[in-house]
């Protein structure tokens, strides 16, 4: 199982331009989370779907940044206008059903200047 | 409401010396709980979980947790610190969703 991928692994951008984050779950997981992790303030989760329906995303921090799961093997995050302070290393996971137990990609690494 | 506190954000340790990462739970509901660790620059991996049954969890790489419901604790150990055990470690508490505490730093002395 090649595990939760997650594309680009690094990003850098400047100030004011749109970015996209992509997640491939692994194969028969059907929750899918996005956090952020910052120095500090840590690991935070943005938003997590269940069988590809958005279920919470009180941790989105504000308009700019948005998600979707058009179906169980795809995910994006995007930022849009993208700021300094939106830069952190954002990671995808994922769970199979009846499971708690997280599984996460590798991270993107996010550079906003 | 769940939450974790994970108390020393840096623990150092001599090679071959006992590891202890304390982490302490809130849960309003039987909780399920977790260990990760973090290698620089990669993701979360999954160190070892309680759900139910015995208290004592063994994890990958010689770590070891145990549930003690009356002092809503889950502290990781290890009894032999290796230079590749260090890391950033996470602890975390489930409800439906995962709520992570603040980590903790490990570094070993050799």
């Amino acid at each position: 199982d090649a595990g939760v991928i997650q594309s680009p692994r690094h990003e850098v951008t400047e100030m004011g331009q749109e970015v996209t984050l992509r997640c491939k779950p692994i194969s028969g997981h059907n929750s899918l989370f996005w956090y952020r992790q910052t120095m500090m303030r840590g690991l935070e989760l943005l938003i997590y779907f269940n069988n590809n329906v958005p279920i919470d995303d009180s941790g989105m921090p504000e308009d700019r940044f948005s998600a979707k799961m058009p179906n169980a093997s795809f995910s994006t995050l995007k930022i849009q206008p993208s700021e300094p302070r939106d830069s952190a290393v954002y990671f995808c996971a994922s769970t199979e059903p009846g499971s708690e137990t997280q599984y996460f990609g590798p991270g993107t690494r996010l550079l906003v200047l | 409401a769940q939450s974790v506190t994970q108390l020393g954000s840096h623990v150092s340790v001599s090679e071959g010396a006992l590891v202890l990462l304390r982490c302490n739970y809130s849960s309003s509901v039987p909780p399920y709980l977790f260990w990760y660790v973090q290698y620089p620059n990669q993701g979360l991996q999954l160190l070892l979980k309680y759900t139910t049954g015995a208290t004592l969890v063994k994890g990958i790489n010689g770590f070891e947790a145990e549930f003690k419901k009356s002092e809503t604790s889950f502290h990781l150990t290890k009894p032999s610190a290796h230079m590749s055990d260090a890391a950033e470690y996470f602890c975390a508490v489930s409800s439906n969703n995962l709520f992570f505490g603040t980590g903790t730093r490990l570094t070993v002395i050799p």
